[in-house]
């Protein structure tokens, strides 16, 4: 059974307008969450996270909202570039344990 | 910084072949992860460490094991390929409650 989910597997928006992806996820242990970004052919590279204490993590464009009753993230991309086109992978851990646990992705495309 | 680095990059197999899959890191990492990525399914752990000496099985251990004989290196090995383990594998490290970081991917084909 999955335990992060990405249900979007792709999203298409505009360049300048707002990109919002989301994440659901199962397990209450989790409090950790955190998102990467994949071009194709390179390894993942860390984009942005956010502790259960908090409900929103801001880093420039990008801005990271958890809404810890009904278990789901979302990362918002203000304003959307081509650059952004990549696949976002959405990841949570217990940080009293260990590895991350991945979602499937999503890929984003911004067309100019 | 080399950060994580994978070798060999690539990779073909026959099944049947054995062969090993070197991760290292130069961050002085606690933990280290060995990752694929399939079409589809997103990025899936195989085995992690959680320190010098230590490994435990992730969500898709069968058919690989993992050797951590030194901090700083990872070792993942496959005994006897199979098709189903064609695949791009991700190792990746971090120290202990902080965000990892990914090496850049090693393509193995299993024919």
């Amino acid at each position: 059974d999955q335990q992060v989910k990405q249900n979007s597997p792709s999203l298409s928006v505009q360049e300048g307008r707002i990109s919002i992806l989301n994440c659901d996820y199962t397990n209450s242990m989790f409090d950790y969450f955190l998102w990467y970004k994949k071009y194709p052919a390179e390894g993942p590279t860390f984009l942005i996270s956010i502790s259960s204490i908090k409900d929103k993590n801001e880093d420039g464009r990008f801005t990271v909202f958890l809404n810890k009753s009904a278990k789901h993230l979302s990362l918002h991309i203000v304003p959307s570039q081509p650059g952004d086109s990549a696949v976002y992978f959405c990841a949570a851990s217990n940080q009293a344990g260990t590895a991350l646990i991945f979602g499937k992705g999503t890929t984003l495309s911004v067309s100019s | 910084n080399a950060g994580v680095t994978q070798t060999p990059k690539f990779r073909v197999l026959k099944t049947g072949q054995s062969m090993t899959l070197l991760c290292a890191q130069d961050m002085n990492h606690e933990y280290m992860y060995w990752y694929r990525q399939d079409p589809g399914m997103g990025l899936r752990l195989i085995h992690y460490s959680v320190g010098e000496g230590t490994t435990a099985k992730g969500e898709v251990p069968d058919g690989y094991n993992v050797s951590r004989l030194k901090k700083q290196n990872f070792l993942l090995g496959l005994e006897s390929a199979a098709p189903s383990q064609t695949s791009v594998y991700f190792c990746a490290s971090s120290s202990v409650g902080n965000t990892i970081y990914f090496g850049e991917g090693s393509w193995l084909t299993v024919v």
